[in-house]
């Protein structure tokens, strides 16, 4: 069975920095692409970039370049979401997904989701 | 970017009853080179992840009951609900996959 397991909620402070991680099992995860999404509290669906594990060839969403950092370590199977400094704008859910076509759309298995609060 | 203009926002229909979320792209999301629409549908229902309905506009995923029905071609699609039950209660996203940056709906919420 295909699963993908998120770590848990967090709550930071503006400035602090922040990896949230995505674990995935019941399939090759070197082999197929991991995407992230965020949903901000009461907001729709945002694509927010792609990692293929096996070289970590990364694409991001240019709303989300530079503002975030998507790496994976594939010897432990786990992709992660990586924030320097994050500002208040940033609480959300944030889930991981599989697509289904190399990089690309449609994502066919979801993470539980990691909610980040971001508040002083 | 592709725009998804989903409508309505929000829609109550009665259990047993019919429902249908429509979606709209800024351009077509049609290959014609090999007839198919870049375009998905998901389920959200609160607490859980979101859920793939149907990709290829009208392809159903693994899983999904017949009584949900994809539909469309170009810019224009629809998510029927034939016989609404009360699981169906959430909210619909409509997704592009034509090109990149992959952009989904601003959500549809179904109530009863």
């Amino acid at each position: 069975e295909v699963q993908l397991v998120q770590s848990g909620a967090e709550v930071k402070k503006p400035g602090e920095s922040l990896k949230i991680s995505c674990k995935g099992s019941g399939f090759s995860f070197a082999n197929q692409w991991i995407a992230w999404v965020r949903q901000m509290p009461g907001k729709g669906l945002e694509w927010m970039g792609v990692i293929f594990p096996g070289d970590s060839d990364t694409r991001y969403s240019p709303s989300f370049q530079g503002r975030v950092t998507i790496s994976a370590d594939k010897s432990i199977s786990t992709a992660y979401l990586q924030w320097t400094s994050l500002k208040a704008s940033d609480t959300a859910m944030y889930y991981c997904a599989r697509p289904t076509r190399g990089g690309e759309p449609p994502f066919d298995n979801w993470g539980q989701g990691t909610l980040v609060t971001v508040s002083s | 970017d592709i725009v998804m203009t989903q409508s309505p926002d929000s829609l109550a229909v009665s259990l047993g009853e019919r429902a249908t979320i429509n979606c709209k792209s800024s351009q077509t999301l049609l290959h014609s080179s090999i007839d198919k629409n870049y375009l998905a549908w998901y389920q959200h229902k609160p607490g859980q992840p979101p859920k793939l309905l149907f990709y290829w506009a009208s392809t159903r995923a693994s899983g999904v009951p017949d009584r949900f029905s994809g539909s469309g071609s170009g810019t224009d699609f629809s998510l029927t609900i034939y016989n609404l039950q009360a699981e169906d209660v959430a909210v619909y996203y409509c997704q592009q996959y034509y090109t990149s940056p992959w952009t989904f709906g601003q959500g549809t919420k179904m109530e009863i």
